[in-house]
């Protein structure tokens, strides 16, 4: 069953700027992991982020997570307009044989 | 790294036909592999999960007769589509975990066109 949530569903921003989306989840996790997907491609690990942790970044990209709000956020800063793609949040029981669980995406549009 | 080969990554097929699509682990044994469908501008949705030497189990919704997986190996996994239809036309994609890694390692999917 679909148990995250993705805030917006839809982000359109131009290039440069921020770009924040949010995710909401309603079960204890392991971990936390946000993905991108280009349109009709297979998927690319951005960036994962564990239940004791609470702030990541890789790059451009600032990962929050709120274990107590059952939440995350992920920001892309300084946008380009290759960073055009749909963002999705996957949560992660961790196990053994849990698969994630797959929010509903942001799809973000940057504009040249 | 782990990596996931899925085979192959479209096809198009006529109403009636069955696809097989393959999910092998590269580098590492996988006992569990997850097959997810996504439809147009969705979300990946869990079809079932395929354990290594055992039936698979499958998510409410999912016929279990009309998607065969095969978990024959720790390395490959197979969905077939059996008797396929338009409305089945859809991007498969597989996932394994490996044990020692907390990530999934996903498939790059499979574009299926039923016409």
């Amino acid at each position: 069953s679909q148990q995250g949530e993705e805030d917006p569903q839809a982000l359109s921003i131009q290039e440069g700027e921020n770009a924040t989306m949010n995710c909401s989840y309603k079960t204890s996790i392991n971990n936390l992991q946000w993905y991108r997907q280009n349109s009709g491609r297979g998927l690319v690990h951005l960036i994962l982020i564990r239940s004791n942790e609470r702030e990541k970044h890789s790059g451009r990209l600032r990962v929050t997570l709120d274990t107590s709000k059952k939440s995350s956020s992920l920001l892309i800063t300084a946008s380009r307009a290759a960073d055009t793609a749909s963002y999705f949040c996957a949560t992660d029981a961790h196990s053994g044989n849990t698969p994630l669980v797959f929010g509903k995406g942001t799809r973000l549009s940057v504009i040249a | 790294g782990a990596v996931v080969s899925q085979h192959p990554s479209r096809v198009i097929c006529k109403s009636g036909t069955s696809v097989k699509i393959e999910c092998r682990s590269l580098d590492f044994q996988a006992t569990t592999m997850f097959w997810y469908r996504q439809f147009p501008k969705q979300s990946l949705m869990l079809m079932a999960t395929s354990n290594e030497g055992s039936k698979a189990t499958y998510e409410q919704g999912v016929e279990k007769d009309k998607f065969l997986i095969n978990h024959a190996s720790l390395t490959l996994s197979t969905l077939t589509v059996t008797s396929a239809h338009p409305e089945d036309s859809s991007f498969y994609i597989c996932s394994a975990r490996d044990r020692s890694n907390e990530k999934l390692f996903f498939g790059s999917g499979t574009q299926l066109s039923v016409l």
